[in-house]
C-alpha cells in the first residue's frame, strides 16, 4: 500500500525551530517530486515547498523563503521540512504530498504544528 | 502567482441531485504538451484531502464515475451526476503548472 506518514509536529514558541519528517512506503520516493502542503485551523490548503527527484531543485512559497528548508534522503525513502524562525501564522497541519502529473496523488495524514507562547 | 477562484463557496445539495463546481485560473493551465495541469481534491470531514481528478478530466483510481471533470485553459468544472451522502466535504481545485502551486478557496458541499 502506498503511504506517507508525517511526524515531528509539536508546540513551539515563536522564533523556535522544528523539523518535520515524512516516511514513504509502498513506493520509491526517488521517482517523484515531493511537496509539503499546510492547512491552518479552519482554513484552506496552502502549498509550502516542493523538490524534485534528486533534491537539486527546491521551491518555496514566499512567506517561508529563508526560514524553511525542504530536503530528502532517498536512501531512507524520506522527506523533511526544517522550519526555523517560526511565527504564529505558521500554525497548521502540515501534509506530505506526492506529486504526479501536475497533481498531488498521495497525501499523508498530517502532523500538527502549533506556534504559540 | 496563478490565482484560483472557485464558485460557489457553499453548495447545499439534495441526495440524488447533480452538483457542479466552477474553478477559474488567472492564467492558462495548458502545459507545453497540451495537458491542463488542473486537479480536483476532496477533503472529507476530519480527513486528509484525496485526489479525485487530474489533468483536468482524468478520474483517479477508485473514484466513482459519478464524478467528472471538464474544461480547458482557464475555466474548469467538477460535476457530480448524483450526489450521495458520502460526498460531503470541501472540494479544492489545484494548479500544478508552475510554482507556487496554488489552490482554490474550497467549496463546501453539504446535504440538504
Amino acid at each position: 500500500e502506498v503511504q506517507l506518514v508525517e511526524s515531528g509536529g509539536d508546540l513551539v514558541q515563536p522564533g523556535g525551530s522544528l523539523r518535520l519528517s515524512c516516511a514513504a512506503s509502498g513506493f520509491s520516493s526517488s521517482t517523484h517530486w515531493m511537496n509539503w502542503v499546510r492547512q491552518a485551523p479552519g482554513k484552506g490548503l496552502e502549498w509550502v515547498a516542493g523538490l524534485n527527484q534528486d533534491g537539486s531543485e527546491k521551491y518555496y512559497v514566499d512567506s517561508v523563503k529563508g526560514r524553511f528548508t525542504i530536503s530528502r534522503d532517498n536512501t531512507k525513502n524520506s522527506l523533511y521540512l526544517q522550519m526555523n524562525s517560526l511565527r504564529v501564522e505558521d500554525t497548521a497541519v502540515y501534509y506530505c504530498a506526492r506529486a504526479y502529473l501536475g497533481a498531488v496523488d498521495v497525501w499523508g495524514q498530517g502532523t500538527m504544528v502549533t506556534v504559540s507562547s | 502567482d496563478i490565482v484560483m477562484t472557485q464558485s460557489p463557496l457553499s453548495l447545499p445539495v439534495t441526495p440524488g441531485e447533480p452538483a457542479s463546481i466552477s474553478c477559474r485560473s488567472s492564467q492558462s493551465l495548458l502545459d507545453s504538451n497540451g495537458y491542463n495541469c488542473l486537479s480536483w481534491h476532496l477533503q472529507k470531514p476530519g480527513q486528509s484531502p484525496q485526489l479525485l481528478i487530474y489533468l483536468g478530466s482524468n478520474r483517479a483510481s477508485g473514484v466513482p464515475d459519478r464524478f467528472s471533470g471538464s474544461g480547458s485553459g482557464t475555466d474548469f468544472t467538477l460535476k457530480i451526476s448524483r450526489v450521495e451522502a458520502e460526498d460531503v466535504g470541501v472540494y479544492y481545485c489545484m494548479q500544478g503548472l508552475q510554482t507556487p502551486v496554488t489552490f482554490g478557496q474550497g467549496t463546501r458541499l453539504e446535504i440538504k
